[in-house]
């Protein structure tokens, strides 16, 4: 069975840093397009980053050069670095697979929230 | 950056009846095309992708259609199950993007 499993959301004040983590298992993270998407309150989601199996990576420009995107293969986990955070990034943060290699997304985690504020 | 338009922004309808939602693309998304159920609490649930084609699991009364810019999610017949908010996204050009929602409320 497919599942992703998130950790590391909090409360943190602006110009922090905050590291999430993914969990994945029934599947291997490495073989997949593998994305993170946010969601803040009361709004659609945004795409925020994807990992090629390549190892390419992809940023929205919301967050491009403050945030890193990365794998451990061994451990079968997915990461978001997340520097210099402001307000706006306040949302729940979701890992997700991308269907069998493209950008539509086939499985989802609970997601795990974000609060920055002072 | 490509925007897509969903309409209407809330739909109130009863069980059994019809629904079509509405999603309009800035310009063309080919046939790469999403859509998404959300429930409050939970992640998105994929629905359909490429236009027309039901995602694993999903129920045959939903359905896609349209290409281009132009695209709808219809529900032949609601079932309880199926109110809550709807997305569509493309993935044909960056960044992916996504509607802002449609509401679909029990009426």
């Amino acid at each position: 069975e497919v599942q992703l499993v998130e950790t590391g959301g909090g409360l943190i004040q602006p110009g922090g840093s905050l590291g999430l983590s993914c969990a994945a298992s029934g599947f291997t993270v490495s073989s997949n397009y593998m994305n993170w998407v946010r969601q803040a309150p009361g709004k659609g989601p945004e795409w925020v980053s994807v990992l090629y199996t390549d190892g390419s990576t992809y940023y929205a420009d919301s967050v491009k050069g403050r945030f890193t995107i990365s794998r451990d293969n061994s451990n079968n986990m997915l990461y978001l670095q997340m520097n210099s955070l402001r307000a706006e990034d306040t949302a729940v943060y979701y890992c997700a697979r991308g269907r069998e290699l493209t950008l539509d997304f086939d499985f989802w985690g609970q997601g795990t929230l974000v609060t920055v504020s002072s | 950056e490509i925007v897509l338009t969903q309409s209407p922004a809330t739909l109130s309808l009863s069980p059994g009846e019809r629904a079509a939602l509405s999603c309009r693309a800035s310009q063309s998304v080919s046939s790469f095309l999403a859509w998404y159920q959300q429930k409050p609490g939970q992640a998105p649930r994929l629905l359909i992708y490429d236009a027309s084609n039901r995602a694993t699991g999903i129920p045959a009364r939903f359905s896609g259609s349209g290409s281009g810019t132009d695209f709808t999610l219809t529900i032949s017949s609601l079932e309880p199950e199926d109110f809550g908010d709807y997305y569509c996204q493309q993935r044909r050009l960056w960044p992916i993007t996504f509607g802002q929602g449609t509401r679909l409320e029990i009426k």
